[in-house]
């Protein structure tokens, strides 16, 4: 069964640490989404891509990066990991055939804790 | 810009209660609009979605109303079980990526 996988599911680093969370997707689906859940912000989104090559910020990109150079990857890297990054981590992908109003499809989370 | 407004929690309920979760929006054109549940230590799925005016969504009991004069997507159940028990998200997309309400929380008691 097509499936989306995150890893590692936890993961625990240190202030200034470059991090990177794998994201991985086996439905050749073209949109690819990171989001952080924080209590009391529900989801926000990190960063985005529509296809290979491509990639777009989101209402929290500030200290993230992604680079999309495969169809079923998008990684997630925190170039220097601060204490405010410490959050549960979504990915999620979705058709592209009728764009953005399709349904997303989510990973299980990877809980990153910066001390 | 886009937005999701809902309900504040933790809601409460016994079993077999009725149950609202409220959500209304800002954006801009005509948005789809989306219910997602979040399970205990899981990713979210989607539960419903509407993508124009006066639909209807609905799955597992679960029904919401896309409502463009109230600008609203309220998810109703008429009898909720203890297995409904987690976080509600509303979201809708438009022309950006899918905007999320800040969640839910429901807790349904034998």
């Amino acid at each position: 069964d097509a499936e989306i996988t995150q890893s590692p599911r936890h993961k625990i680093t240190e202030t200034g640490r470059q991090v990177t969370l794998a994201c991985h997707q086996t439905w050749n689906h073209n949109n690819m989404f990171w989001y952080r859940q924080d209590l009391g912000h529900g989801l926000r989104l990190i960063h985005y891509s529509y296809g290979v090559q491509d990639t777009n910020k989101g209402e929290v990109s500030d200290g993230y990066s992604v680079s999309r150079s495969n169809t079923e990857d998008l990684p997630l890297t925190l170039e220097s990991a601060a204490s405010s990054q410490t959050s549960v981590y979504f990915c999620a992908s979705s058709l592209t055939a009728s764009g953005p109003t399709d349904e997303q499809f989510f990973g299980p989370g990877t809980r990153l804790t910066v001390l | 810009g886009n937005s999701v407004t809902q309900m504040e929690g933790p809601v409460t309920l016994s079993e077999e209660a009725f149950l609202t979760i409220n959500c209304t929006y800002t954006a801009t054109g005509y948005p789809s609009l989306f219910w997602y549940v979040q399970y205990p230590g899981e990713g979210l799925q989607l539960l419903l979605k509407a993508t124009k005016a006066d639909d209807k969504g609905s799955n597992k009991g679960f029904e919401a109303t896309y409502r463009k004069e109230t600008t609203s997507f309220h998810l109703e159940k008429g009898s909720v079980q203890v297995s409904d028990s987690a976080v509600y998200f509303c979201a809708l997309v438009g022309n950006t990526p899918l905007v999320f309400g800040k969640g839910t929380r429901l807790s349904v008691i034998a």
